[in-house]
């Protein structure tokens, strides 16, 4: 089945301890995305990479660092998260073209305390 | 700023109905657009999309239609299903270097009511 995975769903942490969530595709797209959504703000974008160890800031990039090292995935990494990291994340994937729209995981709801 | 504002928050219609969504945006390099469907404790569904050289995309009970001088979009959605009651994203990105970089607005949610 095709789909974007990202583990773990919750998650718990205390302010200033790394925390990594990791997202994998199957489906060979060369984008991938990490949003963040929050209430009466939307979806908004962290980091997207058009490809492997090409990476772009989003609108929301600070306090957060991601990677690609291979095409499949693409983990989110909070150095030290803070309160107001907390937050619903979602990571996508999509190929380019029209027709295409990002595919999303179901989310990881993130809680720090 | 956000540059993708759905200035609705909440629609509620009746079944059988016209659902009418509206977005607008701000950033004219913008040239492609998409909705997307979301229920609570799931990702986002990607709906529907059209890309600037048109002015209508159409897909079943769904239609989009694009007013690029007056920098809006809306969705259509004919007729009305219980299960279309959820939360539409309005989306939009530029082509080529910028496609990834997919701004979403604040969403509207819709009730359908039997």
């Amino acid at each position: 089945e095709a789909q974007v995975t990202q583990n773990p769903r919750y998650l718990i942490t205390v302010t200033g301890k790394k925390l990594t969530v990791t997202c994998s595709q199957n489906m060979n797209h060369e984008y991938m995305s990490w949003y963040r959504q929050d209430p009466g703000l939307g979806l908004r974008q962290i980091y997207y990479s058009m490809n492997v160890e090409v990476t772009d800031k989003g609108d929301v990039p600070e306090g957060y660092k991601v990677s690609r090292k291979e095409k499949r995935n693409f983990p989110l990494i909070l150095e030290s998260p803070s309160p107001n990291q907390t937050s619903l994340y979602f990571c996508a994937s999509s190929s380019m073209g029209e027709g295409y729209g990002y595919t999303f995981g179901s989310g990881t709801r993130l809680t720090v305390v | 700023d956000q540059q993708v504002k759905q200035n609705s928050p909440s629609l509620s219609v009746q079944e059988g109905r016209i659902s009418i969504l509206n977005c607008d945006y701000t950033n004219s390099m913008f040239d492609y657009f998409l909705w997307y469907k979301k229920y609570p404790a799931e990702g986002p569904t990607f709906l529907i999309s059209i890309s600037s050289i048109k002015d209508k995309n159409e897909d079943g009970r769904f239609t989009v239609f694009l007013n690029k001088s007056a920098k809006h979009l809306s969705l259509h959605i004919v007729p009305s299903q219980p299960g279309d009651s959820a939360v539409y994203f309005c989306a939009a990105s530029g082509t080529t270097d910028s496609w990834g970089k997919l701004q979403f607005g604040a969403g509207t949610q819709v009730v359908v009511t039997p």
